[in-house]
């Protein structure tokens, strides 16, 4: 079975500042994806940035960027210039290239940002 | 495009009612999931339609739960007999086939009294 671990329940940051959180997944399979997905406080889930395993190259996405280590099966989560927008519960998530695509999540991180 | 929607937002019941849940996709999304997250812990899957066909579903989705997508388009979940342990927020996403990623609705927060 896949699974997902967030090992940081809680990180906090100052504004402006760099921050990076730990995602590490378990997986037999080669063609998968993996997200990050942010849901601030009672609003939905929305997708930050998603990474295909077959690149090697790390995605980015403005402020966001990723660590693939594939070997190592770690995902991590780098943001730049934090913001307090960016205060929110960040989800690490894999699925598999196949015909359920359905998502597992990591337990999550609660990211704060101090003014 | 509106997102995905879901009705209603939350949900207040006695243990042993019956609820139901509605989740409408964004249009022409032929993919529907759905997720239950519990308190302080990530989403978990439990079931996904392709179109009206439901093609797969968790070990979670006890007997006392039934979802249904009749015409491709909204979905429904249903809870039967409700538990204590079924309080959580119920969340649905759609995609398309071809899509990586899923696009996830507000959800809707069970509470079971």
């Amino acid at each position: 079975a896949q699974t997902v671990t967030q090992s940081q329940p809680e990180m906090s940051v100052q504004e402006a500042e760099t921050v990076t959180l730990s995602c590490t997944y378990d997986t037999s399979e080669s063609d998968y994806y993996l997200f990050w997905y942010k849901q601030p406080p009672s609003r939905q889930m929305i997708l930050v940035i998603r990474q295909e395993a077959y690149k090697q190259q790390n995605a980015t996405e403005n402020r966001f960027s990723v660590n693939f280590q594939k070997a190592a099966k770690s995902f991590s989560l780098k943001i730049s210039d934090s913001q307090l927008g960016d205060a929110a519960m960040y989800f690490c998530a894999y699925r598999v290239n196949n015909a359920g695509n359905m998502l597992t999540f990591g337990g999550g991180t609660r990211l704060m940002v101090k003014p | 495009d509106t997102g995905v929607s879901q009705n209603p937002r939350h949900k207040i019941t006695k243990r042993g009612q019956n609820v139901t849940f509605r989740c409408d996709p964004i249009s022409e999304h032929n993919r529907l999931y759905w997720y239950r997250q519990t308190l302080g812990q990530g989403p978990e899957f439990l079931t996904y339609f392709q179109n009206e066909a439901q093609l797969e579903k968790s070990r979670l989705l006890s007997d006392r739960f039934s979802a249904e997508r009749p015409k491709g388009s909204f979905s429904t979940l249903e809870i039967q007999r409700t538990e204590q342990g079924d309080s959580a927020m119920y969340l649905c996403a759609s995609s398309l086939a071809l899509m990586r990623e899923q696009y996830f609705g507000p959800g809707t927060r069970l509470t079971v009294t």
